[in-house]
């Protein structure tokens, strides 16, 4: 166990609405990043959130935003969503700016299947 | 070009056997490079991390890192069933806020 838990576990959705997911990270931990996981392919680079700022983003269009609160808790939300948004969604965790030396923990993510 | 490649496999060894995992990566100025295994349906988990050139081993597992030739591998020594997994290799560009992932290596290990 990682620490980091997500919420919730599988979720479906229609085209064209808009999903919430939830990660809480590991106390103390200040950084936290989203990946996109289609089957059978690596993680992808959504953004990444430090101390409750956006530190970097990937590319992903803006319809996909964050938010990450001071009790290590974050939000990825994703608005107007498309079928090739069905995917394995991850939110890792690290003490400081992932990078260099710091490990990143996963969460157990959030399966999204949209129809 | 992709930033990170892997060979997909699947790579398939018997059990006992040593497992050859190759990841090369196209930012020379990268400066920090992972293994995660995952399990299927499973978050990854990380293995080893690697930041300088040469050999890093743990346990069963031995990190080989080449800058100048932008390499790495990962080493499984007397592999096990349990091992069957997917192997992501992942790098931290440059400015270190974002990790790219390689699309993984396959393993099976037959008993």
């Amino acid at each position: 166990e990682t620490g980091v838990t997500q919420s919730p576990t599988h979720l479906i959705k229609t085209r064209g609405q808009q999903v919430t997911l939830r990660c809480s990270s590991q106390s103390g931990h200040n950084t936290v990043s989203w990946y996109q996981q289609a089957l059978g392919q690596g993680p992808q680079f959504i953004f990444q959130y430090y101390r409750e700022e956006e530190n970097g983003r990937g590319n992903f269009p803006p319809r996909f935003s964050g938010l990450q609160f001071p009790n290590y808790s974050s939000e990825l939300n994703v608005n107007a969503l498309e079928l090739d948004d069905s995917a394995l969604y991850l939110c890792a965790s690290s003490l400081d700016l992932a990078g260099g030396t710091d490990t990143q923990y996963f969460g157990p993510g959030t399966r999204l299947t949209v129809l | 070009q992709k930033e990170v490649e892997q060979n997909s496999g699947p790579l398939s060894v018997p059990e006992g056997a040593i497992a050859s995992l190759n990841c090369t990566y196209s930012d020379r100025g990268s400066q920090s490079f992972f293994w995660y295994r995952q399990y299927s349906g499973k978050s990854p988990e990380l293995i080893m991390f690697i930041y300088s050139n040469g050999d890093k081993e743990d346990g069963r597992f031995t990190a080989q890192l080449n800058k100048a030739s932008q390499y790495v591998s990962l080493l499984i020594r007397d592999s096990q069933p349990s091992d069957s997994a997917t192997y992501l290799c992942a790098v931290n560009a440059p400015g270190g806020f974002k990790t790219i992932f390689g699309a993984g290596t396959r393993l099976f290990v037959k008993a």
